[in-house]
């Protein structure tokens, strides 16, 4: 059984400065992995989405690394801003039914 | 395009109502999903549509009723619910087909509360 595993729970941090979201999972036979943002009460946004045959992804100040070996995806956020605060979801795709897992989450507050 | 839209955005009801919630979307995706989400947890998947048919019940309870009329069109009957089903609903869409593997796309979700 997948199990998706984000740490730290929150995470506080200037505006301006370059972070690192990290995710793991355990079971290395995912089709892909898939980064959501999460505002306070919303539905999901898609970030980005790295197939297991990918070793990243770009999107404006975003890249999204999967290393399937050691089981772990990352997402690199750039000058942070405080429009990024929200709760960041990473969900691996896996199993014969390719059903999303999903993390708990870490949720980014940016301080002006 | 890449939305999906759901109604209502917030619904209240009681234990003995019957209530909808409904989920469009127009990107020509021939799968789609329910999710549960209470506060401060991920999404739990309930249910999945491919090509029209019930393809994932994850156990959900029978007071909670999919439908999928067509392609474009995602409905959860709700009745008897408990106080505890209270949660923020998500429905979701990707291209599908077999081992689908593309992005799915989410809709803003309905706040439901049962009183």
């Amino acid at each position: 059984k997948q199990e998706v595993t984000q740490i730290p729970a929150a995470l506080s941090v200037p505006e301006g400065e370059n972070l690192v979201l990290n995710c793991s999972f355990t079971d290395s036979a995912i089709y892909n992995l898939q980064w959501f943002r999460q505002d306070p009460g919303k539905g999901l946004t898609s970030l980005l989405l790295i197939q297991s045959s990918q070793r990243e992804q770009t999107s404006g100040r975003l890249n999204a690394s999967l290393d399937k070996s050691s089981g772990r995806s990352t997402l690199y956020i750039a000058a942070s801003q405080p429009g990024d605060s929200a709760t960041y979801l990473c969900a691996a795709r896996t199993g014969a039914n390719s059903k999303l897992t999903f993390g708990k989450g870490i949720t980014l507050s940016v301080r002006p | 395009d890449t939305e999906v839209t759901q109604t209502p955005k917030h619904l209240v009801m009681g234990m003995t109502n019957k209530k909808s919630l409904k989920c469009e979307q127009h990107m020509g995706h021939r799968a789609m999903y329910w999710y549960k989400q209470k506060a401060k947890k991920p999404p739990e998947l309930m249910f999945v549509y491919s090509y029209e048919k019930l393809s994932i019940n994850e156990s959900v309870p029978s007071r909670f009723s999919p439908e999928c009329p067509n392609s474009s069109l995602l409905n959860l009957h709700l009745h008897a619910l408990q106080p505890e089903d209270s949660a923020l609903y998500l429905c979701a869409s990707s291209r599908g087909g077999r081992r689908d593997r593309n992005i799915q796309y989410f809709g803003a979700g309905t706040r439901l509360s049962v009183l």
